[in-house]
Order: C-alpha cells, then sequence, then structure tokens
C-alpha cells in the first residue's frame, strides 16, 4: 500500500512564529491529502485538505501546498497560538487512506 | 458533535481474555475503519471494511477480528489479549476512501 513519511516527529516553535510539517508518498494515484489535527485526549479531526486539481489552499492561518511532482505536501501554520499545539497528521489517499506518523507541534509562549 | 459512537471508553482485563469493543456509525458512511494508537501516538490502520469487503493489514496478529452486522456498525473482537495490545482503539468511518475520515471519540484498552 502507499507509504507517507511526515516529518519532523517533534516541532517547538515560538508562539506568533510559523511551523511547517512535511509529508511524502509513494503512489503518483493518490489525489486526496487531508490534515488531521488531535488534542490530547480527543480524537483526530480534520482541519483542512487538498485534493490534485489544486497547489495550494489556505483555510485562515493554515496553508497547504502540494506538489505532485515531487510527491509531497506540506502544512504551513502562520502565527502559531499555545492553542496550536498538538499532535499532526497528514495522510493521502488514492481510494485508500494512509496515514503519516504525526508530528508533535508544541507552541512555547 | 460526535457521529462515531465507540463502547466502552475504557476497558482493562487480563492477559488471555477476550474483548469486543463497538462502533456504530449515524452519517451513512459506506466505509469503517479500525485504528490502533500507541504511547506513541502513531496510528496505525488495522481493517477497512467496504461493502462486504474487507481489507486487512498483515501486520495485525490474528487474534484480532473485524465483525460486521451492517455498514452501519464494525465491530472489534480480540481473542486472547496480550500486554502489547495496551492501546486506544479508534473507530472511524468515511464515505468512499478519499473523503474525510470521522473518528469516534476511542477505546482506551489496558491489559494487566
Amino acid at each position: 500500500g502507499e507509504q507517507v513519511e511526515q516529518l519532523p516527529s517533534i516541532l517547538r516553535v515560538q508562539e506568533g512564529s510559523s511551523a511547517s510539517i512535511n509529508c511524502s508518498y509513494e503512489d503518483s494515484a493518490s489525489n486526496y491529502f487531508p490534515w488531521y489535527k488531535q488534542e490530547p485526549g480527543e480524537n483526530p479531526k480534520l482541519i483542512i485538505d487538498i485534493r490534485s486539481n489544486m497547489e495550494r489552499k489556505q483555510i485562515q492561518e493554515l496553508i497547504v501546498l502540494l506538489d505532485k511532482k515531487a510527491k509531497r505536501f506540506s502544512l504551513h501554520i502562520t502565527d502559531t497560538q499555545p492553542g496550536d499545539s498538538a499532535m499532526y497528521f497528514c495522510a493521502a489517499s488514492d481510494n485508500r487512506i494512509f496515514f503519516g506518523d504525526g508530528t508533535q507541534l508544541v507552541v512555547k509562549p | 458533535e460526535t457521529a462515531v459512537f465507540q463502547t466502552p471508553n475504557y476497558h482493562v482485563t487480563q492477559v488471555g481474555n477476550e474483548v469486543s469493543f463497538n462502533c456504530k456509525q449515524t452519517l451513512g458512511h459506506d466505509t469503517m475503519y479500525w485504528y490502533k494508537q500507541d504511547s506513541k501516538k502513531l496510528l496505525k490502520i488495522m481493517f477497512s471494511y467496504n461493502n462486504k469487503q474487507l481489507i486487512v493489514n498483515e501486520t495485525v496478529p490474528r487474534r484480532f477480528s473485524p465483525q460486521s452486522s451492517d455498514k452501519a456498525h464494525l465491530n472489534l473482537r480480540i481473542k486472547s489479549v496480550e500486554p502489547e495490545d495496551s492501546a486506544v482503539y479508534l473507530c472511524a468511518s468515511s464515505f468512499r476512501g478519499n473523503t474525510e475520515v470521522f473518528f469516534g471519540k476511542g477505546t482506551r484498552l489496558t491489559v494487566v
């Protein structure tokens, strides 16, 4: 099946700075790339997604970029806040969804 | 708002016992999943079930088995639990495989 690599595993940033999480995939048939946020004690929830017909999508402070040629996609959080501290998972899907291993984001006040 | 319901929330059991976790989704989705999330927070797919087609992650031990009565329910049975089965088990559902996946709150299993 698809393999999704996610880096870094832990990311510590200062409040107000930006945070970037990078993912890569192997299967060129993958056409859907969601991002999930999991807060402590909660279940993962979708925060933003992008399909293969787009290269960039922004929802408020969240930006996702997709480079189909390089098979890479990334999440950028601008102006991070302590409430952004959580686990973030990327995923890739062509009809079966595969998750990355997650990134623990810590936003320091 | 929860639309994927899991029971129980927590379960503590002894090595060698059998356990069963329930999952129901009210979203009308056609695909359901079971994930295992360990202490390192890795999300590992165990099973996906779609239109009576079961896809099994080949790394899942045979003591685990999914049970489905209809497309809204996918239960998880573990025969003879082992200490390494201690984890949070997340049920999820989606409409086909390339749309948003909705997760339940999880069942935390502790094997003593």
